[in-house]
């Protein structure tokens, strides 16, 4: 069962290149989301999605864009990477409820040089 | 507006002792829902327990018990004879009436042997 992917895994960027990162996740979740990582402030939100052709922004929204047009992928982009981007990037999913829990990935750790 | 403090930011306990982390929450929804994730050195995150806010009662599952008080807004999750093994981050988070998820900071718990 892979649940919930995330491609890649480790990446170094120079500031000003943009990458995409890739979430795909195989148990028909609807909701899907992008959260990133940093030491002492826990999970925050980037961006979220309620399904598929929808997005919506979540606390940390800046310098990040994404796509749904998959139900089953969640594309986070950034188009102009900054060193305050480098972070430990992790892509959840959830069935409809409130009480889902949500699925992690094994997240991506992006370094900005 | 939605918050979760998890004011322990470390804890350290010698293997075979209680702990207890603290969760405190914040909320104007009357129907909501908590978590605890887990976070190993792996760096996983790891799906615990959810309670939804109409159940008061106490949960165990094994070495594991939550305490969930809405007087007080408290979720509080108790290791009973702890093990190295435990070692890891804890994540409290929150869902209300919207699809977002609310995570405290963290706490990280160091079992020593």
């Amino acid at each position: 069962n892979a649940g919930v992917t995330q491609t890649p895994k480790f990446r170094v960027l120079k500031t000003g290149q943009s990458m995409t990162l890739l979430c795909a996740q195989d148990m028909n979740h609807e909701y899907m989301y992008w959260y990133r990582q940093d030491p002492g402030m826990g999970l925050r939100l980037i961006h979220y999605s309620v399904g598929e052709g929808t997005t919506a922004k979540g606390e940390v929204p800046d310098g990040y864009n994404v796509s749904r047009l998959k139900k089953q992928n969640f594309l986070l982009g950034l188009e102009s990477a900054a060193p305050s981007q480098t972070s430990v990037y992790f892509c959840a999913s959830r069935s409809l409820g409130g009480s889902q829990p949500q699925h992690f990935g094994d997240g991506t750790r992006l370094s900005i040089l | 507006a939605q918050k979760v403090t998890q004011a322990q930011t470390e804890i350290s306990v010698v293997e075979k002792e209680d702990v207890t982390l603290d969760c405190v929450y914040e909320t104007r929804d009357t129907t909501y829902y908590l978590f605890w994730y887990k976070q190993p050195p792996s760096g996983e995150l790891v799906f615990l327990i959810r309670r939804n806010s109409f159940d008061e009662q106490n949960e165990i599952s094994g070495r594991y018990s939550w305490n969930f008080q809405k007087s007080t807004s408290s979720f509080n999750f108790t290791i009973t004879a702890s093990q190295v093994v435990d070692s890891a981050v804890y994540f409290c988070a929150l869902i209300g009436n919207f699809n977002k998820f609310y995570f405290g900071s963290g706490t990280k718990l160091n079992v020593k042997p």
